[in-house]
């Protein structure tokens, strides 16, 4: 079975501090997906990394770094110097790959970031 | 622009009736998704359809139903079988019907029974 843990539910940080974001993945899959999407108050979910399993290297975008490290089966998320804007509910998400697999996605519980100024 | 809409944003209903939820893309996507949300539960999987005319049970389709009679449109009705039906509503669709690839989500139907 495919699972995705957010053990943060809740996290409160004040602007300019740095901010980790856990994500745990089950799958037997040798091939799958990962991603993060970020919600805010507005509801829509807003795409921020696509990672497939064969890439281990990290990545970093702007203000945002992602770890995958698949020895521990996590995909941890960092917002450096984060901002009020930040503040937004984050899904982590699993999908498997393949010809038997049916595209959805397996989410997290999400991580509800508050940024305070 | 290309996108999916959904509609309405609010909806309210009583206690026994059906409602319909629509959702409309317009980005030629073969794969279309129902998720539903509850606080602190994230986003799980109601009904899927990867072509048209044909759509399979997520894991808590109890209480729904959907139809995909054109590629762009996958409403969802949710019925008065549904006993708990008030959650955030998303639509989702994806280019290719067998990679979580190229999705794309709508703006949301926030459902309330009252």
């Amino acid at each position: 079975a495919q699972k995705v843990t957010q053990a943060q539910t809740e996290i409160s940080v004040v602007e300019k501090e740095d901010v980790t974001l856990d994500c745990v993945y089950e799958t037997r899959d040798t091939t799958y997906y990962l991603f993060w999407y970020k919600q805010p108050p507005s509801g829509e979910l807003v795409f921020l990394i696509r990672r497939n399993s064969f890439d281990e290297q990290n990545e970093i975008s702007g203000r945002y770094s992602w770890n995958f490290q698949k020895s521990t089966s996590s995909f941890n998320f960092t917002i450096t110097a984060s901002q009020v804007v930040d503040s937004a509910v984050y899904f982590c998400a699993l999908s498997g790959f393949g010809s038997s697999n049916t595209g959805k996605l397996i989410f997290g519980q999400g991580t509800t970031l508050q940024v305070k100024p | 622009d290309g996108g999916i809409t959904q509609s309405p944003k609010y909806l309210f209903r009583k206690e026994g009736q059906n409602v319909t939820l629509s959702c409309e893309q317009n980005l030629n996507h073969d794969a279309m998704y129902w998720y539903r949300q509850d606080p602190g539960q994230g986003l799980r999987l109601i009904y899927y359809s990867q072509i048209v005319n044909d759509f399979q049970k997520g894991d808590i389709a109890e209480g729904y139903s959907v139809s995909r009679e054109k590629k762009e449109s996958f409403p969802l009705t949710v019925t008065s079988a549904q006993k708990n039906p008030t959650a955030f509503y998303l639509c989702a669709s994806s280019a290719h019907s067998g990679l979580a690839y190229g999705y794309t989500f709508g703006s949301g139907t926030r459902l309330t029974v009252v």
